[in-house]
């Protein structure tokens, strides 16, 4: 069946080293994938999108690794900062219409 | 912040009651998800609405129901609440269909007793 899911519940980084957030997924239709933030209280916040023609996406501080063989994606987090503090989901549209399933979510947490 | 609101912030309802909770997208879209978030998961999709049509929804009873308005605004209502309906509801609106960001809203944190 389709699922997308996170490896580890908490990631606890140091200020200032580099955060990697697994995500694996079955569903070998997808053609696109989406990590999120979700810091308490508010709602998700789009951070980046890798589509499944590519394996690779880099965006302000942040990489998106695609490895199609496996099914695994990684969002990696350079120089993490206290304001990255969240929970991070991985997602990926069931349809045409881009209704969204969600992994559980990793709660990284940075440590001074 | 994404433009997309949601009220109210917190809502307490007891078994049995009905609510009803309402999002206003981003300006000038014209579809509109609701979630269910429970406390510790990731967002479930309860249904979609485009332009005031509902356009699929996941594994939810009838019980969940929504509308779209003219203006792209839009209810999500809930009856006969149960225990497990306690969540964190979000909305997410985005411009036509897939392939385009959602940006969803701050949420609704419902309570049921």
């Amino acid at each position: 069946g389709e699922s997308v899911g996170l490896h580890l519940p908490t990631l606890s980084v140091q200020e200032g080293d580099n955060s990697i957030i697994n995500c694996a997924y079955s569903n070998s239709a997808s053609d696109y994938f989406i990590w999120y933030k979700q810091e308490s209280g508010k709602g998700p916040q789009f951070i980046i999108d890798i589509r499944s023609n590519m394996d690779k996406r880099q965006g302000q501080r942040v990489t998106v690794l695609l490895n199609k063989t496996v099914k695994h994606l990684s969002l990696q987090i350079a120089a993490t900062q206290p304001g990255d503090s969240a929970v991070y989901f991985c997602a990926a549209p069931t349809d045409s219409w881009g209704k969204l399933q969600f992994g559980a979510g990793t709660q990284v947490v940075v440590t001074p | 912040e994404t433009g997309v609101t949601q009220s109210p912030t917190h809502l307490i309802k007891t078994r049995g009651q009905q609510v009803t909770l309402r999002c206003s997208s981003q300006s000038g879209h014209n579809t509109v998800s609701w979630y269910q978030q429970a406390l510790g998961q990731g967002p479930q999709f309860i249904f979609q609405y485009y332009r005031e049509e509902e356009n699929g929804r996941g594994n939810f009873p009838p019980r969940f129901s929504g509308l779209q308005f003219p203006n792209y605004s839009s209810e999500l209502n809930v009856n006969a609440l149960e225990l497990d309906d306690s969540a964190l509801y979000l909305c997410a609106s985005s411009l036509e269909i897939a392939g385009n960001e959602q940006f969803f809203g701050p949420g609704t944190r419902l309570t049921v007793l």
